[in-house]
């Protein structure tokens, strides 16, 4: 059974400050996608990450993948209150595209 | 911006009744997907749907559950007899394409069955 495993589940951190989520996953892809969701909310796409060695940056996130370590990495740098939400990453487990298996979701608390 | 659009936000309805939830994928948009998310819990893929056929589905997608494209804009996902354990988020989603485009997911339907 293809297993995504997000850490850490929760996070509560400083602004200005430094952090990084992992995600794991247990088969081969190297279609991975992180999202983002404020309570109540849809699913943000945040970013796509189609190769290995993908990096990808918007603001003050970092996502990257690594496809042989079967790792993704979601780098928040000098967070923000605004960065406050929930975010998951999904892999992409079809052959032909999207079927989604998504990780547990990490929290993030962004404290001024 | 394009967006998917769902209907109803909220549903609430008794165990045993039949439910239809709404969808309007991104108009240009060729697959359309549903996704649950039980309170807490992670999203769940439910089915996608291509070319006016199911492409793939889990097998929480059991017999109870269908979809249908009823004319050219709108996706439905219906439940045809409630349980409790339905109750959930419901999400709709769309992409261009099948691989390597990422699907855009709509505000969901919190379907809550008493």
């Amino acid at each position: 059974e293809l297993k995504v495993e997000q850490n850490p589940l929760f996070l509560s951190m400083q602004e200005g400050k430094n952090y990084t989520i992992y995600c794991n996953y247990s088969t081969t892809s190297d279609r991975l996608y992180w999202y983002r969701q404020d309570p109540g909310k849809s699913l943000e796409s945040l970013f796509v990450l189609l190769s290995n060695g993908a990096v990808k940056q918007e603001g003050r996130l970092m996502a990257s993948l690594d496809t042989k370590a079967r790792l993704s990495t979601l780098h928040i740098t000098a967070a923000v209150h605004d960065l406050s939400a929930t975010y998951f990453c999904a892999v992409d487990i079809n052959l032909y595209g999207n079927k989604l298996v998504f990780g547990a979701g990490t929290i993030l608390r962004v404290k001024s | 911006e394009p967006e998917v659009t769902q209907t109803p936000s909220h549903q609430v309805t008794q165990m045993g009744q039949e439910v239809i939830l709404r969808c309007v994928p991104i108009s240009n948009h060729l697959y359309f997907y549903w996704y649950r998310q039980i309170l807490g819990q992670k999203v769940e893929f439910l089915v996608s749907f291509y070319n006016n056929e199911i492409s793939e589905k889990s097998e929480i997608f059991d017999d109870q559950f269908s979809v249908e494209r009823p004319d050219g804009s709108n996706f439905t996902l219906k439940i045809r007899s409630t349980k409790l354990e339905d109750s959930a988020m419901y999400f709709c989603a769309s992409s261009l394409q099948g691989m390597n485009t990422e699907a855009f997911f709509g505000q969901g339907t919190r379907l809550t069955v008493v």
